[in-house]
């Protein structure tokens, strides 16, 4: 199992570029999420899903789009890129048999 | 409003000797706790957890406290190795069946050799 992998690792954008950040999981988890996390703070909810077709807001979803289309794939879409969204973003992803979170390497995003 | 609060952000401790780890939160509805373990850039992994209706869990060298009545839990390491520098986040669900989690701002654990 590869567990769950994040494309890419790294991204400069310009102020207004739009990008997605790609988010798999091969472990049949039903739950996946999408953290950001800044310099010296702790890892902030953006958007998490239940299952495919659903999806649902976290803490700090302005900005961001997402969709599940399946149970596989969680893609995380910034429209129009400011420099408050430069952040590294975590996928995650567990099986409600279980309270653990597995998580992704990490994307790391800069906006300038 | 930081619900779930690491207030120390870097901790230092000799080989061997016992880390502990603080975490405070505000919300009485939590009902689980974990504990999140990260190198740099890497992902956090999942280390350590206890339920609500528990005040201790055991796992090696690692042991989690909750002190429900002070909304309080910690972490003990022991003994302490170099490879156990990492940041150390909590983080807690609410009710039950939510799976949402809320993070701490993490601790930044050295263990010198």
């Amino acid at each position: 199992n590869a567990g769950v992998t994040q494309t890419p690792k790294f991204r400069i954008l310009k102020i207004g570029q739009s990008m997605t950040l790609q988010c798999t999981q091969d472990m049949n988890h039903n739950y996946m999420y999408w953290y950001r996390q800044d310099p010296g703070m702790g890892l902030k909810l953006i958007y998490y899903s239940v299952g495919a077709g659903i999806t649902d807001k976290g803490e700090v979803p302005n900005g961001y789009n997402v969709s599940r289309s399946t149970t596989e794939d969680f893609p995380l879409r910034l429209e129009l890129a400011a420099p408050s969204q430069t952040s590294v973003y975590f996928c995650a992803s567990l099986h409600d048999s279980s309270y653990e979170q597995y998580f992704g390497p990490g994307t790391r995003l800069t906006v300038t | 409003d930081q619900q779930v609060k690491q207030n120390s952000p870097s901790l230092s401790v000799q080989e061997g000797r016992i880390s502990i780890l603080n975490c405070d939160y505000t919300n009485s509805m939590f009902d689980y706790f974990l504990w999140y373990k990260k190198y740099p850039a890497e992902g956090p992994t999942f280390l350590i957890s206890i339920s609500s209706i528990k005040d201790k869990n055991e796992d090696g060298r690692f042991t989690v406290f909750l002190n429900k009545s002070a909304k309080h839990l910690s972490l003990h390491i022991v003994p302490s190795q170099p490879g156990d520098s990492a940041v150390y986040f909590c983080a807690a669900s609410g009710a039950s069946g939510t799976y949402k989690y809320i993070f701490g701002t993490g601790t930044r654990l050295k263990v010198l050799a």
